[in-house]
């Protein structure tokens, strides 16, 4: 696609309930990222993809926290038994190997009640 | 572990002032990156340096990467409002690796 893509855009979620994101990276971008953004905040890395493969797995912060890749393609972050302080916009980016510069998608602001 | 440290956290200024951002660290960058992100959005790339001393320059802004690549500056010239938004700096400490980002600087600039 033209650019990356995240669904839903923004999700609303009882706590201890599970939820899954989507992201939609470009079309032959290689590497894929997970980061999250607390109101107004900097970026948090969560996870790495490169291809199927996940080499970088050192920012999910408890093991409710969970993501695959398929294909090359399409990702999945899941949340289990959300808490709270789950609440945040999760961003995923996409880039060439070897080539400098993310594109990001808009995220999906997650609330969780 | 390897912080990047961003400053100013908050910047408001009127429409036609210059105002500077500050990126640093302790560790050597192999790369680092300037990012804008408006509200609703994604960042979105302005530049990447990776040379020391390197100078690049976009419209009105201007980056600038220390000689050591342990710091960088984003220069903006004659504010308007339509720069505003959060500045995002992003170093990677090794070739290929994944990107650290610092806290922001959200800049307000008034009409």
């Amino acid at each position: 696609g033209a650019g990356v893509s995240q669904s839903p855009s923004n999700k609303v979620t009882e706590k201890g309930k599970d939820v899954e994101l989507r992201c939609d990276p470009i079309s032959g971008h290689t590497a894929l990222y997970w980061y999250r953004q607390s109101l107004g905040q900097g970026l948090e890395f969560l996870i790495y993809f490169q291809g199927n493969s996940a080499p970088d797995k050192s920012g999910l912060p408890s093991d409710r926290f969970s993501a695959e890749r398929t294909g090359g393609s399409v990702s999945t972050l899941t949340i289990q038994r959300t808490q709270q302080e789950d609440s945040a916009v999760y961003l995923c980016a996409s880039s060439e190997i070897r080539i400098y510069g993310y594109t990001f998608g808009s995220g999906t602001r997650l609330t969780v009640v | 572990t390897q912080l990047l440290e961003q400053s100013p956290q908050f910047l408001s200024i009127q429409e036609g002032e210059n105002l500077t951002v500050y990126c640093n660290s302790s560790s050597v960058f192999s790369s680092l990156q300037w990012y804008r992100q408006e509200p609703g959005e994604g960042p979105v790339l302005l530049v990447t340096v990776v040379t020391g001393g390197e100078v690049k320059k976009l419209k009105r802004l201007t980056f600038q990467f220390g000689d050591a690549r342990k710091d960088s500056s984003l220069h903006i010239t004659a504010a308007q409002p339509g720069d505003t938004g959060l500045y995002l700096c992003a170093g990677a400490w090794t070739s290929g690796s994944r990107l650290t980002f610092g806290e922001g600087t959200q800049l307000t600039v008034n009409p």
